[in-house]
């Protein structure tokens, strides 16, 4: 039962053009929702997290988009650069879990992203 | 500031055959976690340990065991390795419970002929 989708494996854009990765969740315990990006050999680095109380949350070129009501989150990454090519994980984890299971991370099965120069 | 280090970050066992693979921190982080990472799977939580002494099944536990001896090392064993268990480990680990963030280490890519 995957509670975390990317339903997209891969996605091509052009460079100084926006990139939008998206992920759906079925468990609407879910409250708090971040993005890992992952370079080849390397292992997965914090990108930009939500929590279920703010409907956007901006860090530069990053923008993650939060629709509680349709269970749906976007990355968003403008402009886009060779250098975000990557593969782009969405997680999220419940506040509601109890015990030792605060915080723990559910993943998606990652989005491969290619900007071209 | 090393972080997270895994040990090996490469490794081909035969069917059968047993391994430890070491995760070491040196932030002083209470919560260590060792996932897996399947082509259209994502990362899946095999173990985890919210502080020395202690370990708890994740999502994908069966083939595997844990220890954490010492705050700092987190250890993931397979006692009979199998062509299933062929994929990317990565070890990470936070300060506490709450939402903060995680820290990787760089993987190991384990293949089982």
């Amino acid at each position: 039962d995957q509670q975390v989708k990317q339903n997209s494996p891969s996605l091509s854009v052009q460079e100084g053009r926006i990139s939008i990765l998206n992920c759906d969740y079925t468990n609407s315990m879910f409250d708090y929702f971040l993005w890992y990006k992952k370079y080849p050999a390397e292992g997965p680095t914090f990108l930009i997290s939500i929590s279920s109380i703010k409907d956007k949350n901006e860090d530069g070129r990053f923008t993650v988009f939060l629709n509680k009501s349709a269970k749906h989150l976007s990355l968003h990454i403008v402009p886009s650069q060779p250098g975000d090519s990557a593969v782009y994980f969405c997680a999220a984890s419940s506040s509601n879990a109890g015990g030792t299971s605060y915080g723990k991370l559910t993943f998606g099965q990652g989005t491969i992203l290619t900007v071209h120069p | 500031n090393a972080g997270v280090t895994q040990t090996p970050k490469f490794r081909v066992l035969k069917t059968g055959q047993s391994m430890t693979l070491l995760c070491a921190q040196d932030m002083n982080h209470e919560y260590m976690y060792w996932y897996r990472q399947d082509p259209g799977m994502g990362l899946r939580l095999i173990h985890y340990s919210v502080g020395e002494g202690t370990t708890a099944k994740g999502e994908v536990p069966d083939g595997y065991n844990v220890s954490r001896l010492k705050k700092q090392n987190f250890l993931l064993g397979l006692e009979s390795a199998a062509p299933s268990q062929t994929s990317v480990y990565f070890c990470a680990s936070r300060m506490d419970r709450g939402h903060g963030k995680l820290f990787f280490g760089s993987g190991t890519q384990l293949s089982v002929l």
